[in-house]
Formats: C-alpha cells, structure tokens, sequence
C-alpha cells in the first residue's frame, strides 16, 4: 500500500517562475492537507482539500498561491511569481475522513522549494 | 486559537536510556486529539503516536509513550531504550476542530540527539 506521494522531491527555480507542486494521497484518502515548512520551524497549515472543493484555505497567503485538487488526478499547490521568501518545505497530507477527535494524517516526503 | 508550545530545542541522550520531550498546549476545546510526528535528516514526516482528548488512558506504540496529563494540558512523549536511530527532529502537534477546521497545529520541534 503505497504512502502519500509528492513530486517532485526537490525544485529549483528563478524568481518571478512558477513552481507547481503535486502530491497523490494514500489509496482510499479523500483528505487532502499542504502545510509550509520554514528552516528550522514547525510546519504550518496551509490548505485543507477534498475532491473538487476547498473546505479551509485560512493559512495560503493572499497572493500568489492557489490549491487544487481534482477529480481525476492528484492535488496541485501552484505559486506563480515565486519568491526568495517562498524557500521551504512543503509537505501535503491525507486522511481517510474526518473525526471530532481528528483522523491521523499521514505525510508526503515533502517537496523542498529553492527559489534563487 | 490553539498552541502548542515545546520548550526544548535540543535533547542529548546516551544510548538505551529513556528520554521525555515535553509538549504542552492550550485549547478551549472540550474534544481534540493529540499527535507526534518525527522527522530525520532525510526530512521525512513520520507518525508516531495519537492520543484522543477523551482517551483515559495514555496511548503506547512500541517504544513510544504519550504521557498524557489533561488537567496540565500537557502531553509528553517517552522513548524508551533509545537508539542512535531515534535521533530526529520531533514534533507535537493538536487537532483544531473549530467550525469545521481540520488542520494540524504544530509546535517549533525538539531536535534529539541519541550519543553511543
């Protein structure tokens, strides 16, 4: 049973690129989550998906950012006009449903942005 | 707002000794779950344990603990009989259940260092 997918792992790119981020959820997960990860901090939520609906954006910044997660195919964090300060770790997470105790999420390996 | 606070940056422990990384946290939440995750050099974030707010009694996965004192709000995690493996980042994180929100609040980490 294969874990949560992201790809790619590692990505470079010039300031004013855009970066696209995918990740493919564990089998039987409808649950999409992007967290950020700032060196030496703690991840920070960014984005809560299901199929083909957005349910919590609270933590994506204004401008620039933009979550997706079709149907068909798998989840996309997109940042247009990439920025020094958009350098981080980005890891997306699954979840099989929701609970009010709260489903274990299970991580991606992570997508390590460098913007230069 | 949820907290999780972590107030120790850096843990040494020598090899095959027990170690405690402290986590507290601050909720009005009467319904929450609590989580650990671990994350190596090679950046991965790995489940480790989950404690339910109602749970009356600590959570245990093999070596792992979770010291779970709901009057103090505190929830710590014990290794025991470390090994030179467990050297990680580890982080603790809740559950926010409010109006719906299914995110992971984190705390800043704990990096452990596991000496032969």
């Amino acid at each position: 049973n294969a874990g949560v997918m992201q790809n790619p792992r590692h990505l470079v790119r010039r300031r004013g690129q855009e970066a696209r981020l995918r990740c493919s959820p564990m089998k039987g997960h409808s649950h999409v989550y992007w967290y950020r990860q700032l060196p030496e901090e703690g991840l920070k939520f960014m984005v809560y998906l299901q199929k083909e609906n957005i349910i919590d954006e609270s933590g994506m910044p204004k401008e620039r950012f933009s979550a997706e997660f079709p149907k068909e195919g798998p989840s996309i964090l997109r940042i247009q006009q990439v920025v020094r300060g958009d350098s981080a770790a980005y890891f997306c997470a699954s979840s099989q449903r929701q609970s009010v105790f709260g489903e274990t999420q299970y991580f991606g390996p992570g997508t390590r942005l460098l913007v230069l | 707002a949820q907290k999780i606070t972590q107030t120790q940056p850096g843990m040494f422990v020598q090899e095959k000794e027990a170690v405690t990384l402290d986590c507290t946290y601050d909720t009005s939440d009467q319904s929450y779950g609590l989580f650990w995750y671990k994350q190596p050099s090679s950046g991965e974030m790995i489940f480790l344990i989950y404690q339910g707010s109602y749970d009356e009694q600590n959570a245990t996965e093999g070596r792992y603990s979770l010291n779970f004192q709901k009057a103090r709000k505190s929830a710590n995690l014990v290794i025991s009989a470390s090994q030179l493996g467990d050297s990680a980042m580890y982080f603790c994180a809740m559950r926010e259940t409010i109006q719906g929100a299914q995110k992971l609040v984190f705390g800043q980490g704990t990096r452990l260092t596991i000496n032969p």
